[in-house]
């Protein structure tokens, strides 16, 4: 089955700093998202990469897919307190109909 | 754009009663829709995928008899948690592909939050 590696677990940066999270598959991926979540709440969709060596960017935020498309990255730019939440890469386990297998998650908190 | 509601938000219930969320899609159809469960302080796990007008397909080691899906229409399924116990406690979201629109983007409901007491 597919299995998704996300590290760090948990990030705790300054505001202003840099930081960029990991998503590791042992298989190639169809396609991987990107989401943001707070704890108790519905998940944010930030981008999907489906093309080796795409990059995408939403705001401060850019996601960049490996050639092999194994490996993908997730780097914020300038962290804000608004960025701090739960960061999840998700792989489609369904050749394209959205059936999605989660990584662990990161936990990102931003001090002021 | 594309948006997917789930009812209710929350809910409080019994050990040994019934619980059914539904999953909506509110304009668009979805002949597909996903389920998931989130424990606290984990990560979202596939439960099963309901399928319009015919059975789910459920994940390994999720209990179909615990937990029933019921696709009946093009824009809702409901997800039926019977005889719940509260190992069953979790966050549950659907989501539902929108094969028609923008393939780059997903659509995911609020969550339902079912603690049972």
């Amino acid at each position: 089955s597919q299995e998704l590696e996300q590290s760090p677990q948990s990030l705790i940066v300054q505001e202003g700093k840099n930081l960029t999270i990991n998503c590791t598959s042992s298989k190639t991926l169809y396609g991987l998202y990107w989401y943001k979540q707070k704890y108790g709440e519905g998940l944010i969709f930030l981008m999907m990469l489906q093309k080796g060596g795409e990059e995408k960017s939403h705001e401060k935020i850019t996601a960049k897919l490996d050639e092999k498309k194994q490996q993908s990255s997730l780097h914020i730019t300038a962290s804000q307190p608004s960025h701090a939440g739960i960061y999840l890469c998700g792989a489609d386990k369904s050749g394209g109909y959205q059936k999605v297998t989660f990584g662990i998650g990161t936990k990102l908190q931003v001090i002021p | 754009g594309a948006v997917v509601s789930q009812h209710p938000s929350r809910v409080i219930c019994k050990s040994g009663t019934s619980v059914k969320i539904e999953c909506r899609s509110l304009d668009f159809q979805a002949t597909t829709m996903f389920w998931y469960r989130q424990f606290p302080k984990k990560s979202l796990m596939l439960m099963a995928t309901s399928n319009e007008g015919s059975k789910a397909t459920y994940e390994q080691g999720v209990e179909k008899d615990k937990f029933l899906i019921n696709h009946a229409s093009l824009t809702l399924s409901t997800l039926t948690v019977t005889s719940a116990h509260p190992e069953d406690s979790s966050f549950y979201i659907c989501s539902a592909p929108h094969l028609a629109g923008d393939p780059d983007t997903q659509y995911f409901g609020p969550g339902t939050r079912l603690t049972v007491l």
